[in-house]
């Protein structure tokens, strides 16, 4: 079973360019978390999405933004990038349901690291 | 505001000893996670704890959950060099969607010296 994809694995971008990361999620998953990971704030939740609907948003400026698509892709955009944007990010998929237990346990996909310069 | 604190930030350890690292939350929750993630690399899973009590071990790592005290462990026993990553610890809170987010811990850097 293939995991959790993102694309691109690696990108640079300069301040006030915009940019859009994409992630896969494991077949059958249908919720999508994206996460952002740098030193200095360690790891921070941005948002997740089920079934095309946002559920849970953290506490992020509104250049961040995301979707997702029918088939559980999801992409997330940042507009007008600013040098703190630079980490990893890193995006999360789980099995759904209001049981709870291990089925909703998150798997992590390779990250994608951009650098704003 | 659900906080996650970690300790020991940065652990060094010899080969062949035995630690612990500390995990506390600060509200209930229903789940609590261990991560391993080796530098430039995403998280791999380690660790599922849902409840009281709960204690799950994979090779040299146990790790173990109090849901009164809101504190997990996770113990290293007769430590060797694969075992140095960072490890993370998260907890989320179910609510009637199904999944919350994950709130992680600061994260613990384990070096093993030879």
């Amino acid at each position: 079973k293939a995991g959790v994809t993102q694309t691109p694995r690696y990108l640079i971008k300069t301040r006030g360019q915009q940019v859009t990361l994409s992630c896969s999620p494991i077949s059958g998953h249908r919720s999508v978390s994206w996460y952002q990971q740098t030193p200095g704030q360690g790891l921070q939740f941005l948002f997740e999405y089920f079934s095309e609907t946002q559920r849970n948003k953290g506490n992020f400026p509104g250049r961040f933004s995301g979707r997702q698509f029918s088939n559980s892709r999801s992409e997330m955009n940042v507009s007008t990038l600013e040098l703190g944007d630079s980490a990893l990010y890193l995006c999360a998929s789980s099995l759904w349901g209001t049981s709870g237990g291990a089925r909703n346990e998150q798997f992590f996909g390779p990250g994608t690291r951009l650098t704003v310069l | 505001e659900l906080k996650v604190e970690q300790n020991p930030l940065f652990l060094s350890m010899q080969e062949g000893k035995n630690y612990t690292i500390y995990c506390n939350y600060s509200t209930t929750s229903d789940r609590l996670y261990w991560y391993r993630q080796d530098p430039g690399k995403s998280l791999e899973s380690l660790f599922v704890l849902l409840s009281n009590g709960a204690v799950k071990q994979e090779g040299r790592l146990m790790a173990s959950l109090d849901t009164k005290a809101r504190l997990s462990t996770l113990h290293i026993t007769a430590a060797v060099h694969d075992l140095s990553a960072t490890y993370f610890c998260a907890v989320d809170i179910l609510s009637n969607f199904g999944n919350e987010k994950l709130t992680f811990g600061t994260g613990t850097r384990l070096t093993i010296i030879p």
